[in-house]
């Protein structure tokens, strides 16, 4: 089976460039999450749509950032302008989320960003 | 939100079984415990989760305390593949923001040959 699938797996831009990273979800899941991981700050949610609707963002940085969910198989993640301190590895999961479930969330192999 | 305490660091020796600890003193009586390990170069994967019973599957068993105040995720027998960062989380899935996991730091396991 296909799992969740990202790109590009790697991005080195300049500064002030717009960079789009892109998620393919696992086909039947309901909900999508985009994290970043850094060494300072480890994992963090950005962002998670449920039917790709966008319920939680508070996780997102500053309005630079932004996410869309177009349909129930693809999803971006754009930063413009891109700065140095965007430089991180970017994750989308993704799950079949039902009330009061718990079911697991399945990452991709992430996109590592270098903006000089 | 309840949080979680780990180890920074755990070392081992292949074929050896592995005992992982987690606290989680304010655990609430909704919340599960997940396990996520993150291998070098690819995204969290999920491992066992639990609520109050011992949990077991194909990768790995969980223990938990009576009063659920702590938890060991117990690798039966490592190998240099379990090498990696465990992450023990809390999830209430009848919160409004159950969907969401939030990462602390982690244990990170060295297999030794």
């Amino acid at each position: 089976d296909a799992g969740v699938i990202q790109s590009p797996r790697h991005e080195v831009t300049e500064m002030g460039q717009e960079v789009t990273l892109r998620c393919k979800p696992i086909s039947g899941h309901n909900s999508l999450f985009w994290y970043r991981q850094t060494m300072m700050r480890g994992l963090e949610l950005l962002i998670y749509f449920n039917n790709n609707v966008p319920i939680d963002d508070s996780g997102m940085p500053e309005d630079r950032f932004s996410a869309k969910m177009p349909n129930a198989s693809f999803s971006t993640l754009k930063i413009q302008p891109s700065e140095p301190r965007d430089s991180a590895v970017y994750f989308c999961a993704s799950s079949l989320e039902g009330a009061s479930s718990n079911q697991p969330q399945h990452f991709g192999d992430g996109t590592r960003l270098s903006i000089l | 939100d309840a949080k979680t305490t780990q180890p920074n660091s755990m070392e081992s020796n292949e074929e050896e079984p592995v005992h992982l600890p987690c606290n989680h003193s304010t655990i609430s009586g909704t919340d599960y415990i997940h396990w996520y390990r993150q291998l070098p170069s690819q995204g969290p994967e999920y491992v066992i989760h639990g609520l109050t019973s011992n949990v077991n599957n194909r990768m790995a068993s969980l223990a938990i305390a009576e009063d659920r105040k702590s938890s060991t995720l117990i690798l039966h027998r490592a190998t240099l593949r379990d090498a990696a960062v465990y992450y023990c989380i809390l999830r209430d899935p009848y919160k409004a923001a159950g969907n969401k996991l939030t990462f602390g730091g982690g244990t990170r396991v060295l297999v030794k040959p």
